[in-house]
């Protein structure tokens, strides 16, 4: 089945210590999203690529940085994970139905920061 | 920033119940989308509205533009639809440029 898939599902990582998580998907979709989804919060939209072209959002910390080699990997780097930087992690992606955009997630990357 | 807010956050049901969940936002949208978590899993997408009304099995949306204003029920509620309901919207772009989340609903339907 077409899907996005998320690897590592659990990632431990030490303070200051670079960590990459990984997103890929089947489905062909022009667009790739990461959230990032802290404990009992929202979502919260960090950066989306459109084809190749890198989408920032104006609050998202200059720790978090992305990369998509091509259509179907799609990864999140972390340069120096703080405590405050524990979260599920969601790769999400699109496609335009009509006008609109129906998005596709993967079941998400929860990271732990010791 | 637009800000979602939806109501309840915590609602309790027994099973066989009508559940409504409403989401209400402050500012033009080009869609709204109702989404589903499980505890520890993936979101689900259950449905895109730009108008009106979308029908998927027991699960029932609409949107009110002028009103600003969408309400997600569930008929015959089940113990599997305990979830995290979660409305966000998109604005520019059709969606393109992601989401805006509220904070969820937390259901849990008892046997």
């Amino acid at each position: 089945d077409a899907m996005v898939i998320q690897n590592p599902r659990y990632q431990v990582t030490q303070f200051g210590k670079p960590v990459t998580l990984s997103c890929s998907q089947t489905l062909n979709h022009n667009v790739m999203y990461w959230y990032q989804q802290k404990s009992s919060q929202a979502p919260k939209l960090l950066f989306h690529y459109y084809d190749k072209d890198f989408n920032n959002e104006a609050d998202t910390p200059d720790n978090f940085q992305s990369r998509r080699p091509n259509t179907s990997f799609c990864f999140l780097d972390i340069r120096s994970p703080g405590l405050g930087d524990a979260a599920m992690y969601l790769c999400a992606t699109s496609r335009a139905r009509g006008l609109l955009y129906e998005q596709y997630f993967g079941p998400g990357t929860r990271l732990t920061v010791t | 920033k637009n800000e979602v807010e939806q109501s309840p956050q915590n609602l309790t049901a027994q099973e066989g119940e009508f559940i409504t969940i409403n989401c209400s936002y402050s500012v033009g949208i080009s869609a709204l989308h109702w989404l589903q978590q499980h505890p520890g899993g993936g979101i689900v997408s259950l449905f895109m509205l730009s108008s009106g009304k979308k029908k998927h099995g027991r699960l029932i949306a609409t949107i009110n533009i002028q009103e600003k204003h969408s309400s997600l029920h569930i008929t015959a509620s089940h113990p599997r639809d305990s979830a995290v309901y979660i409305c966000a919207v998109s604005y520019s772009g059709g969606g393109a440029d992601g989401l805006t989340f509220g904070k969820g609903t937390h259901l849990i339907i008892q046997p």
